[in-house]
Order: C-alpha cells, then structure tokens, then sequence
C-alpha cells in the first residue's frame, strides 16, 4: 500500500521563476493538502482540495495555486518566486471522516529558490 | 484564528529520564489533537490523535498524551525515552469543517536523546 508520493525531493529555482510540485495520495484518500515548513517551523497550511475544488486556503498569496486531478493526485504551483519561498512542501492526504479527519503526509519537497 | 504553542524548543534528556512536552492551543470550539513526529530525514509520522472520549491516549513506541479541556492543553509523555527518539515532534489541531479539515501546528520541539 503506497502511502503519499511527492516529486521531486528537491529542486532548486531562481527568483521569479515558476515551479510544479506533484503529490499522489495514500491509496483510497480523497482529500489533498499541502502544506509550507520553513526551516525551524511548524508546517503551514496552504489550502486543501477535495474533489477537484480548492476547500479551503491558508494566508498565503494568489502567488499559490493548485489543482487536483480525477484520480486525486494534486500539483502545487508557485509563480513568481521569492527567497522567502524557500522550504519544505508537504502534501498531505486523507479521507474525510467528518470530524475524525487523519493526515498521512509524505517526504516533501525541498524547493531552495536563489 | 487557532494557534498552537509548543513551550519546549529544545529539550536535551538522558536515556532512560522521563518526558513530557507542553502544547497548548487556542480554541473554543471542538477540535481533534495530534502529535506528530519527524524523524531526522524522514517524513511527518502520527504518534498518537485525540478525536473524542478517553482524554488519556496512547499512541505508538510507548507515548501518551493527556488531553485537559480546562486548560486547552494535550500534553505529550513518556516514561523513559530512548536514544532513537532523538526527533522533532510536532503538537497540531485540526478542525472539521463541513467539506475541509485544516492542520494548525506548533513550532516544534527538538528532542536529543543522549547516551
């Protein structure tokens, strides 16, 4: 049973530039949700999309923008980058229990933008 | 907005000593409580969840958590640590809402575990 996938691990960008990250979620997980960990911080949460719809979203700039597929993966676009976008991403996937909602995340990818 | 406040940002233990880590959250409304832990180059893994009932839980590798409504608190224990759970553990709270479930997480606490 393959838990959550990301690609690619790392990556490295130059300010301004655009970048894809790519999650496959747990097998029979509907739900993705991605979230930012700068170095020395608790993860952040980005927003979530449930059926191909973003549910809900963080304070995070328009700058952010995602999509998820019909086969529940999800991609995690970034435009324009900043220094300050350099982290770890984390997609996170579940299925939503409706009050007993359980995140399984994945390794991440560590985005470095110089 | 929730927040989660972790007190301990580094925690330095003996083998064998007893652990407990603070985390508090601001809420007033139902949430569900977790504890994660990130190993060094490893992904998030859950140690233990509290959705309802019991406020004692057990997670895996022998940690507890207390969850103390009065006190919005959901403490994370162990009674004798091990040097392999050298990590850093993450308190968070999650809200269900209708169509979404949101992580707010604390900053962390770094734990070293000498020998």
């Amino acid at each position: 049973d393959a838990g959550v996938t990301q690609s690619p691990t790392h990556l490295i960008k130059t300010r301004g530039q655009q970048v894809t990250l790519r999650c496959s979620p747990k097998s029979g997980h509907d739900t993705v949700s991605w979230y930012q960990q700068a170095l020395g911080q608790g993860p952040q949460f980005i927003f979530q999309y449930y059926e191909e719809e973003e549910r809900q979203r963080g304070n995070f700039p328009d700058r952010f923008s995602g999509h998820q597929f019909p086969n529940y993966s999800s991609e995690l676009n970034v435009n324009a980058l900043l220094l300050g976008d350099s982290a770890l991403y984390l997609c996170a996937s579940s299925f939503f229990l409706g009050g007993r909602t359980e995140a399984f995340f994945g390794q991440g990818t560590r985005l470095t933008v110089v | 907005a929730q927040s989660v406040s972790q007190h301990n940002h580094h925690v330095i233990l003996s083998e064998a000593a007893s652990l407990e880590l603070g985390c508090n959250y601001s809420y007033g409304g139902t949430v569900n409580l977790f504890w994660y832990v990130q190993y060094p180059g490893q992904h998030l893994q859950l140690l233990l969840k509290y959705f309802s009932g019991d406020p004692l839980v057990k997670g895996i590798k022998g940690f507890e958590a207390e969850f103390i409504k009065s006190k919005f608190s959901f403490n994370l224990r162990k009674p004798s640590v091990q040097w392999s759970d050298t990590a850093e553990y993450f308190c968070a709270v999650g809200r269900d809402t209708g169509t979404a479930s949101k992580l707010t997480f604390g900053t962390g606490t770094r734990l070293q575990v000498t020998l």
